[in-house]
């Protein structure tokens, strides 16, 4: 059973500060990660996807990839309270149809 | 911007009841699926489809069928509703090649089944 595990938290930071959220994976054939935001009532969008094994940055949001360690985690720097939501880490299935396998969310709350 | 559209927001159906899901998608993408969300348990694959008139079931297809006769449309079937099939249906939809992977989620369409 491939698996995609994350701490449902809730994570809570001070506004200002970096939040760390984190995800470990079972198939070490998974080649594409992804992190998607969902706001409480809201479809999931997605907001940043790494291929390769180091960091990728888009403003605020950064990526890392550790393939060896098979984990990836997601950095928010500045948290800002409008960054309060459930993050949802996904992974391709290694095999040969690629959907993507879903962790369960972690729950960020960050406080003015 | 891609736009996944659910035709309703709330669903209240009763047991036993035949549920119809639509979803439609304007972006002529090749790919769609459907997954339900429930708390505790996450998101879950139902059924995908890569092409037209094609259906491939997901991690939980029991109780559940699709159709695909166009492109742009995705239905989700009930055949007959149970209680345990009240949830959060999500439908998606990713376009083909190196971005097949980025899924755009419609609304979601909370089904309550009494």
């Amino acid at each position: 059973q491939k698996e995609v595990e994350q701490n449902s938290g809730p994570l809570s930071v001070p506004e200002g500060a970096i939040a760390s959220l984190n995800c470990t994976y079972s198939d070490r054939g998974s080649q594409s990660f992804f992190w998607y935001r969902q706001y409480s009532g809201k479809s999931p969008e997605l907001i940043m996807f790494i291929y390769s094994n180091g960091d990728k940055e888009d403003g605020r949001f950064t990526a890392q990839l550790n393939k060896a360690s098979q984990y990836v985690s997601l950095l928010i720097r500045d948290s800002q309270p409008s960054d309060s939501a459930t993050y949802l880490c996904a992974v391709n299935d290694g095999g040969s149809q690629g959907n993507l396998i879903f962790g369960k969310g972690t729950k960020l709350s960050v406080k003015p | 911007d891609v736009k996944v559209t659910q035709s309703s927001r709330y669903l209240v159906k009763r047991t036993g009841e035949k549920v119809f899901l639509e979803c439609v998608q304007d972006m002529d993408h090749e790919n769609m699926f459907w997954y339900r969300q429930d708390p505790g348990l996450g998101l879950r694959l139902i059924y995908f489809s890569y092409d037209v008139k094609m259906k491939e079931k997901g991690d939980i297809p029991e109780g559940y069928s699709v159709s695909r006769e166009k492109k742009e449309r995705f239905s989700l079937i009930l055949e007959s509703a149970s209680t345990n099939q009240t949830s959060m249906y999500l439908c998606a939809s990713s376009p083909t090649g190196l971005s097949n992977e980025k899924l755009f989620f419609g609304s979601g369409t909370q089904l309550s089944v009494l």
